[in-house]
């Protein structure tokens, strides 16, 4: 049973546009979501969280949305550039941002020239 | 900065042998984990600590065990390694300011 899903394998914008990456979750219990980019032959790397008694976390190009009732968050990245090409991760943990997480399948991104 | 390392990042190992992937943390930080990379199936969780000599199964542990003698010291060993254990292993570890992952080491099992 999958309870992180990124339903979006791939994803592809223009350098400049915006990005929208969704992932949904089953387990109402969450408390805590990530986003995590990983390159090609290197680990995931931390971007972006938010805690659910929060809706809205940002940080300069990153935005993340959380939808509660919907169970649903998005990444938002503006402007997008080709340097942000790499999969992402959606993740969601039961007890903060140090337990362990349970990870979406992930959508890779292009972001053309 | 927390740094995460993995003793290889490339690996070939034949069917049956036995597999150490170690992994060592500088932070001191309580909590590891290990998880597996594969294509359109994400990062899936196979065991994790969160004190030494501790160790919970994640949700992949079939096939796998860990060790965890010492702190900054999280072990995952394949006691006999076969080809559908071939994947991305990625250490992670983690205390209050959330998750830091290693570069991974790729295994392939021939």
């Amino acid at each position: 049973d999958q309870q992180v899903k990124q339903n979006s394998p791939s994803l592809s914008v223009q350098e400049g546009r915006i990005s929208i990456l969704n992932c949904d979750y089953t387990n109402s219990m969450f408390d805590y979501f990530l986003w995590y980019k990983k390159y090609p032959a290197e680990g995931p790397t931390f971007l972006i969280s938010i805690s659910s008694i929060k809706d809205k976390n940002e940080d300069g190009r990153f935005t993340v949305f959380l939808n509660k009732s919907a169970k649903h968050l998005s990444l938002h990245i503006v402007p997008s550039q080709p340097g942000d090409s790499a999969v992402y991760f959606c993740a969601a943990s039961l007890g903060g941002s140090n337990y362990k997480l349970t990870f979406g399948k992930g959508t890779l991104l292009t972001v053309n020239p | 900065d927390v740094k995460v390392t993995q003793s290889s990042r490339y690996l070939v190992k034949r069917t049956g042998e036995k597999v150490f992937l170690e992994c060592v943390q500088d932070m001191d930080h309580e909590n590891m984990f290990w998880y597996r990379q594969d294509p359109g199936l994400g990062l899936r969780l196979i065991y994790f600590s969160y004190d030494v000599k501790m160790k919970e199964k994640g949700d992949i542990p079939e096939g796998y065990s860990v060790s965890r003698e010492k702190k900054e010291r999280f072990s995952l060993i394949l006691e006999s390694a076969s080809t559908n254990q071939t994947s991305m292993y990625l250490c992670a570890s983690s205390f209050m300011g959330g998750y830091t992952f290693g570069s991974g080491t790729r295994l392939t099992v021939v």
